[in-house]
């Protein structure tokens, strides 16, 4: 069945440092792709998504591309702010909006 | 907007007792899913109605159902609870296209 791996956290970074997380997936046909973000105490927030192979979701500064030839969604930003301490979680879904998510990264960023 | 509202907000039960979930949407939208977040993992999806009727259901058994009403609120129950149920559970509505959806807050259930 369909599955997204994510890297493991936690993620320890300094202000203004680069980010990556890791995320590859398996399914069947076209899913479209998500990140989501969960901050301290809250629920689950759409962070920015990809529908086809090669788009390029971007907010907040985070970006991420849907790389069909790797299963790959990887998400980026290039100067973490200590606001951006949360959980992202990737995430797709093919039909019938079931979305199947990651385990999830814990992200700390430090001043 | 397309706001999703859960109540309560937390909860505790002893192993053993049933518990009811409840889910609404201003959405308009006629599905709803729900997912459970074991603590330090993703969510998983339980179940997803469409039009008052179940329309796909995860890896969860039978203990775990679910209703829609025609107003767009939904019900999540739980059977026989399990200390393993201890969980926060989240309800979504779709909120546009390509199958993006809206979560609520969440109810945090624990089993004691």
């Amino acid at each position: 069945g369909d599955s997204v791996t994510q890297m493991e956290g936690p993620v320890t970074l300094s202000e203004e440092a680069f980010l990556t997380i890791n995320c590859t997936y398996t399914a069947t046909g076209y899913p479209s792709l998500f990140w989501y973000v969960q901050y301290p105490g809250e629920g689950l927030q759409l962070l920015l998504k990809a529908t086809k192979a090669d788009d390029k979701g971007s907010n907040k500064g985070f970006e991420a591309t849907y790389r069909k030839e790797t299963t790959s969604f990887h998400l980026e930003k290039g100067s973490v702010q200590v606001s951006d301490s949360a959980v992202y979680f990737c995430a797709l879904s093919g039909e019938g909006f079931k979305t199947i998510f990651g385990a999830g990264t814990r992200l700390f960023v430090k001043a | 907007e397309t706001g999703v509202t859960q109540s309560p907000t937390h909860l505790i039960k002893t192993r053993g007792q049933q518990v009811t979930l409840r889910c609404s949407s201003q959405s308009g939208h006629n599905t709803v899913s729900w997912y459970q977040q074991a603590l330090g993992q993703g969510p998983q999806f339980i179940f997803q109605y469409y039009r008052e009727e179940e329309n796909g259901r995860g890896n969860f058994p039978p203990r775990f159902s679910g209703l829609q009403f025609p107003n767009y609120s939904s019900e999540l129950n739980v059977n026989a609870l399990e200390l393993d149920d201890s969980a926060l559970y989240l309800c979504a509505s779709p909120s546009g296209s390509y199958n993006e959806q809206f979560f609520g807050p969440g109810t945090r259930l624990t089993v004691l």
